[in-house]
């Protein structure tokens, strides 16, 4: 069974363009998140969607950043500008329906790891 | 977002030792309480969870001890090994009662980094 798969696993980009990392969470999976590990910070929040609608997208830092779930399958989390202090490994997760089994625990992907110089 | 604090930040442990990880927490909606296990290059990966309705959960080498009252709890690692070097996060989430529409929300600590020398 294929786990969540995270595009591309490394970013190097320059200060002002546009990054786009994609997520595939696993099948049958309603719920996803989107996450920012650094060392200063750990890992943070962004996102999450539940059942393709954001619920909560108060961990997302500022208007640069965008997240879309246009299907069950797919999600992207957009950077546009992109700044050196964006500079993180990004992880998608998922996690199943409530009520089965497995629910509380999130999945997690391998990363994108972002260079922005 | 409430907090779930996590310490120590690092912790280097001789092989074959004992592992200690603390976290505490602020709020009481809390009820389920996992541990993550991340591997360099990795993302987390659940390693054992624990309900307030138990005051510890044993699964092999890895323990978690829960105190309600004090809204703490901890991992330990019994007889340590190099292989277990890696960073840990705990994390809280809100049962469904109070987590609301969609899913379970998990507030993660700020991890630690173990190293298990041999």
């Amino acid at each position: 069974d294929a786990g969540v798969i995270q595009s591309p696993r490394h970013e190097v980009t320059e200060m002002g363009q546009e990054v786009t990392l994609r997520c595939k969470p696993i099948s049958g999976h309603n719920s996803l998140f989107w996450y920012r590990q650094t060392m200063m910070r750990g890992l943070e929040l962004l996102i999450y969607f539940n059942n393709n609608v954001p619920i909560d997208d108060s961990g997302m830092p500022e208007d640069r950043f965008s997240a879309k779930m246009p299907n069950a399958s797919f999600s992207t989390l957009k950077i546009q500008p992109s700044e050196p202090r964006d500079s993180a490994v990004y992880f998608c997760a998922s996690s199943p329906p409530k009520g089965l089994a497995g629910a509380y625990e999130q999945y997690f992907g391998p990363g994108t790891r972002l260079t922005v110089t | 977002q409430q907090q779930v604090k996590q310490s120590p930040q690092s912790l280097i442990v001789q092989k074959g030792g004992i592992s200690i990880i603390n976290c505490a927490y602020e709020n009481t909606a809390f009820d389920y309480f996992p541990w993550y296990q991340q591997f360099p290059g990795k993302g987390p990966a659940l390693l054992i969870a624990i309900r307030p309705d138990v005051s510890e959960k044993k699964e092999g080498r890895f323990t978690i001890s829960f105190n309600k009252s004090a809204k703490q709890f901890s991992l330990h690692i019994m007889d340590s090994q190099p292989g277990d070097s890696a960073t840990y996060f705990c994390a809280a989430s809100p049962s469904i009662a109070y987590s609301g529409a969609g899913s379970y929300q998990l507030t993660f600590g700020k991890g630690t980094k173990l190293s298990v020398i041999p």
